[in-house]
């Protein structure tokens, strides 16, 4: 089965500052998600990545996947505050239908 | 436009007893999966209902049940409680047919004491 593994498991940033979170896949990429999760609540889409060289941005974040490494990474510019939360990266099982592997997930605190 | 609901929201049982989580799907959804996260775990797919048949199933024992009616909406089960069921449970409803954004609701938050 695909395992994803993120980088760095957590970080704390002075606000202002930029910070980038790697999420690396056991097998190939097909499709990549990114989402954000407050504590103890439910997941809010960011972005979705599906062809190899990819680049999205929303506001002062962007994504990329690079197909060969079979990673993607998330680069946040001048962190706020609410930025803050935990960053959750989602591949394609490619089992068929809605399934996402999760990757271990990377808590961002930003402080003041 | 209503967002993907999740009722309860909080809940505490004890060993040995059932749970019944129920979630509604954004208006015109027809894909629902269920997602249990831990600590330890993490976020792990528990299954997916398209059309009131089940699509998807992930690795959880047969404790763990779910269906989902001709309106989308969805429940979970799972029987005979215990301590490590403590999770938080998500459901997600999608538009697409297949692998598309997943529209998460708050969660259903279960202690099993």
């Amino acid at each position: 089965s695909q395992e994803l593994e993120q980088s760095p498991q957590s970080l704390i940033v002075q606000e202002g500052k930029n910070l980038t979170i790697n999420c690396t896949s056991s097998k190939t990429l097909y499709g990549l998600y990114w989402y954000k999760q407050k504590y103890g609540e439910g997941l809010i889409f960011l972005m979705m990545l599906q062809k190899g060289g990819e680049e999205k941005s929303h506001e002062k974040i962007t994504a990329k996947l690079d197909e060969k490494k079979q990673q993607s990474s998330l680069h946040i510019t001048a962190s706020q505050p609410s930025h803050a939360g935990i960053y959750l990266c989602g591949a394609d099982d490619k089992g068929g239908g809605n399934k996402l592997t999760f990757g271990t997930g990377t808590q961002l605190k930003v402080e003041l | 436009k209503a967002g993907v609901t999740q009722t309860p929201r909080y809940l505490i049982k004890t060993r040995g007893q059932q749970v019944t989580l129920s979630c509604s799907p954004i208006s015109g959804h027809r894909s629902v999966s269920w997602y249990q996260q831990t600590p330890g775990q993490g976020l792990q797919f528990l299954f997916e209902y398209f059309s009131e048949t089940q699509r998807n199933k992930g690795n959880f024992p047969g404790r763990f049940s779910g269906r989902q009616f001709s309106n989308s909406r969805s429940e979970m089960n799972v029987s005979t409680l215990e301590l490590g069921d403590s999770a938080l449970y998500l459901c997600a409803s999608s538009l697409a047919v297949t692998i598309g954004e997943l529209f998460f609701g708050e969660g259903s938050r279960l202690t099993v004491l």
